[in-house]
């Protein structure tokens, strides 16, 4: 159980295009979603954090109207990359908390990451 | 400034000898300690984890040994194998971030390497 998903797993793009990242916990609901974006040898750095039906909370440095987030439902967020640049370009991983109380712990779940190219 | 720190970006073990991979924190508010596990273009895997009110917590070949008063936790693996070559991650976080579901203040992770 506590599967997330990531799609797509990689995608290169034009730069000034917009490119959209989808994040599903699997086999449980997730009240709260996060945004990681990883550069080469670098730690994960939380982006931004969502909660389903609100707006997410934005990192000090993220600009909110550059990475859009949505979180519809208790299983689904998307983070949006709009006007894509070549400095966009990084590993992008979302995580899902999963409701408190339920084995083993209350921990995050990562997804497996997409690669986002900007060319 | 950097919270949580592993000084040592890679590590490098023979098979069935222990690993000891190490991790430093500042913020005296964390109480809440994970390691991950992370392959290359995947998401990290979640390994064990230890609250503050714990020094020590052992998963199979896994053990967190938590030392408060020097911001110190420590991650063992024994008997390392192969196939746990990756990099792994030290995490912290606090009650007052939301805890293990809130903000994780993550490490810039140490590459380890187990050879045959």
């Amino acid at each position: 159980g506590a599967v997330v998903s990531q799609h797509p797993s990689w995608v290169i793009c034009k730069s000034g295009t917009s490119v959209k990242i989808e994040c599903r916990s699997l086999d449980f609901q997730a009240t709260t979603m996060f945004w990681y974006r990883q550069f080469p040898k670098q730690s994960l750095m939380l982006m931004a954090t969502s909660n389903e039906g609100s707006k997410a909370t934005y990192e000090q440095g993220v600009e909110k109207d550059k990475f859009l987030i949505n979180h519809a439902s208790l299983t689904l967020s998307t983070l949006t990359v709009t006007s894509a640049h070549p400095e966009d370009s990084s590993f992008y991983i979302c995580s899902a908390g999963r409701l408190a109380g339920g084995p083993p712990n209350n921990e995050q779940f990562f997804g497996p990451g997409t690669r986002l190219t900007v060319l | 400034d950097q919270q949580v720190k592993q000084n040592s970006p890679s590590l490098s073990v023979q098979e069935g000898r222990i690993s000891i991979l190490n991790c430093d924190y500042t913020n005296s508010m964390f109480d809440y300690f994970l390691w991950y596990k992370k392959y290359p273009a995947e998401g990290p895997t979640f390994l064990i984890s230890i609250s503050s009110i714990k020094d020590k917590n052992e998963d199979g070949r896994f053990t967190v040994f938590l030392n408060k008063s020097a911001k110190h936790l420590s991650l063992h693996i024994v008997p390392s194998q192969p196939g746990d070559s990756a990099v792994y991650f030290c995490a912290a976080s606090s009650a007052i971030y939301g805890g293990s579901q809130g903000n994780l203040i993550f490490g810039k992770g140490t590459k380890l390497s187990v050879k045959p």
